[in-house]
């Protein structure tokens, strides 16, 4: 089956912890992206990343890291430095070509308290 | 800024009729436009994506896309109450791979 497969699918960390999202796609896109969405809000975009070894900030990328050693894994570090994690992480990836759409997992939501 | 705008409703409709989301843009770049359906608590889920102007359609959906006004539109065709959810509109410019999203319109369709 291709698709998207974010982990865990809820996590809750205390607050001064950092804490890993993971994000696997073996739909073979070589564009992926991480969006943060809050309740009743549309999606913010966090960091994206075209190609292996290369990724760019978003809108709201403070408090956020990101690597991207493998085509398949884009893992994102939510950081102590973020001021209000608590929130459902969304981890998308797209082709290039055609419309360059972006397909979505099924998301983290992460409470830190 | 460039933005997406949605009215977040919630827009209600009866079982069977033709809902009709709408979405405008402020970016005149902007050159491929997606609409994605959320259910509550889900992630969100291409519906259609459109960049010609004129419609598309593709079963009971209609995306439709008037580059000189500026504003994107999803027409469903026989609503069902398994349609509530709320449609997400988001645009692309040509030269980028980002997407950028609207807030959503909150859709209900009353059996």
């Amino acid at each position: 089956d291709g698709g998207i497969t974010q982990s865990p699918k809820y996590l809750f960390r205390k607050e001064g912890q950092n804490v890993t999202l993971s994000c696997e796609q073996n739909l073979n896109h070589d564009a992926m992206y991480w969006y943060r969405q809050d309740p009743g809000q549309g999606l913010r975009l966090i960091y994206y990343s075209q190609i292996v070894n290369d990724f760019q900030k978003g809108d709201i990328a403070e408090g956020y890291s990101v690597s991207r050693e493998k085509k398949e894994s884009f893992p994102l570090t939510v950081t102590s430095a973020q001021k209000n994690p608590t929130a459902f992480y969304l981890c998308a990836s797209s082709p290039s070509g055609r419309g360059y759409e972006q397909y979505f997992g099924p998301g983290t939501r992460l409470t830190v308290t | 800024q460039k933005e997406v705008e949605q009215n977040s409703g919630p827009l209600s409709v009866p079982e069977g009729a033709i809902a009709s989301l709408n979405c405008t843009y402020s970016d005149r770049g902007s050159q491929s436009f997606f609409w994605y359906r959320q259910y509550s608590g889900k992630s969100p889920e291409l519906i259609m994506f459109i960049y010609s102007n004129g419609d598309k359609e593709d079963g009971r959906f209609t995306a439709q896309l008037n580059k000189a006004s500026q504003y994107v539109s999803l027409l469903i065709r026989d609503s069902q109450p398994s349609d509530s959810a709320t449609y997400l509109c988001a645009s692309r410019m040509d030269s980028s791979y980002k997407l950028i999203f609207g807030s959503g319109t909150r859709l209900l369709v009353r059996p």
